[in-house]
């Protein structure tokens, strides 16, 4: 069985400072980890992935996120937010050895920006 | 990049009438598509998967009588809330897999519906 946590529902930071969306994983099998975001009115887009390859995973928009499988993590961050970043994020895990179909989400993270 | 095309964007309906939602992958043959829906202020949970040309799989919990699936080609899949009540009134949104992994896999923009 997997699933997904993100520890905080809603985070808002000032324009110009770092942004950390924490995510925690379980899942029984070598997990892959996907970061999406969703604009209003907008479908999910991909922001980064992790798949077994390197721990830091560069993503688009300046975002990254570091797999730690001792701590179970997958958090996302931006060293400076943007206005543009305010969207809902959402931390994502399949199980890699498995079927593939299983797609398990996180319950989002409202990400607002202030000026 | 690939593109899913989710239609309509809203849709507003009776209660007892039905209502069909496409989902089209656009510039590439998805085999497979799912279905999402999202309540409110929670996550998205899957409904059921669908494979081209055969019926879809349902997740435990939804009803399979209720909520139609039909993907009858590559690029399109629709899924049709039959009789629906307010309690249908939900976000779904759909996406479509390019390849046997959920590596390429792509979302479409969501359908909100609200049954009055």
């Amino acid at each position: 069985a997997q699933s997904v946590t993100q520890l905080d529902s809603h985070v808002s930071v000032s324009e110009g400072t770092p942004v950390l969306l924490r995510c925690n994983y379980s899942s029984s099998y070598s997990p892959s980890l996907f970061w999406y975001v969703q604009h209003p009115n907008k479908g999910l887009q991909l922001l980064l992935k992790y798949t077994s390859a390197a721990t830091l995973v560069k993503g688009i928009n300046g975002f990254e996120a570091e797999f730690k499988k001792s701590e179970t993590s997958f958090h996302l961050t931006k060293p400076s937010a943007h206005m543009s970043d305010a969207a809902e994020y959402f931390c994502v895990v399949s199980d890699r050895d498995n079927a593939g179909n299983m797609l398990t989400f996180g319950g989002g993270t409202r990400l607002m920006v202030k000026p | 990049g690939a593109v899913v095309s989710q239609h309509p964007s809203r849709v507003i309906c009776k209660s007892g009438t039905s209502v069909k939602i496409e989902c089209r992958s656009l510039d590439f043959q998805a085999t497979t598509m799912f279905w999402y829906r999202q309540f409110p202020k929670q996550s998205l949970m899957l409904m059921a998967t669908s494979n081209e040309g055969s019926k879809a799989t349902y997740e435990q919990g939804v009803e399979k009588d209720k909520f139609l699936i039909n993907h009858a080609s590559l690029t399109l899949s629709t899924l049709t809330v039959t009789s629906a009540h307010p309690e249908d009134s939900s976000f779904y949104i759909c996406s479509a897999r390019a390849g046997v992994t959920n590596e390429k896999l792509f979302f479409g923009s969501g359908t909100q519906l609200s049954v009055l």
